[in-house]
């Protein structure tokens, strides 16, 4: 089974530009989170999909960051404009319900890495 | 809300020797617990998961963790450490039940020296 592909795997930008990342989940994954990961400190949760609705957003910096999954398939992660501490791995992850227990069981991609300048 | 505390913040280890790298979580309720493994410039691999049933979890490359209720802790165990398993390692949280989302711990560094 192909993994959660991420791109571009880095992005170097100044501040107050624009990026933006994709990611491509597991196949038939209902579920897909886009996670950030400040370096030295676990990830930390952006936003989470149900197919193509919002289940979380609650910690997205909302007057910078945005997130699509229009179709219930791919998405995107923007951020414009970008501000020094937005220097990260951006992690996306997709997940199915554990046959027994219910529980989602998280897969993730390889990650892009944003450095602002 | 569930919270997870690792901690050490890094653990350096001699190659062959057994490790242990400890984990408490915070939560009221039922839980499943999760750790991740990171090598550099990758993603978060799944190592192994509690879920339900025996508390004491087998994953993979040898790992395992054992669920203690009492102590609300997950802490994860090799026998024998390889320079492969230099990496970061992940304990996760997530409530039982609902959508909530697992709660990530910040992190150790597992540095295994020839």
């Amino acid at each position: 089974e192909a993994g959660v592909a991420q791109s571009p795997r880095y992005k170097i930008i100044e501040k107050r530009q624009s990026v933006a990342f994709w990611c491509n989940p597991i196949s038939g994954h209902a579920t897909l989170y886009w996670y950030q990961q400040i370096l030295g400190q676990g990830p930390k949760l952006l936003i989470q999909f149900q197919n193509n609705g919002v289940v979380d957003d609650s910690q997205l910096p909302k007057d910078r960051f945005s997130a699509e999954r229009l179709k219930g398939v791919d998405s995107t992660l923007k951020i414009q404009p970008a501000k020094l501490e937005d220097s990260a791995v951006y992690l996306c992850a997709s997940s199915f319900p554990d046959g027994a227990s219910g529980a989602n069981v998280l897969t993730f991609g390889a990650g892009s890495r944003l450095t602002v300048l | 809300a569930q919270s997870v505390t690792q901690l050490d913040s890094q653990v350096p280890v001699f190659e062959e020797a057994p490790v242990e790298l400890r984990c408490n979580y915070s939560s009221s309720v039922s839980v499943y617990l999760f750790w991740y493994v990171q090598y550099p410039n990758q993603g978060l691999q799944l190592l192994l998961k509690y879920l339900s049933g025996s508390t004491l979890v087998k994953g993979i490359n040898g790992f395992e963790a054992e669920f203690n209720k009492s102590q609300t802790s997950f802490h994860l165990r090799k026998p024998s450490v390889h320079i492969s398993d230099t990496a970061e390692y992940f304990c996760a949280v997530k409530k039982g039940g609902g959508s909530y989302i697992p709660t990530f711990g910040r992190g150790t560094s597992l540095i295994v020296h020839p």
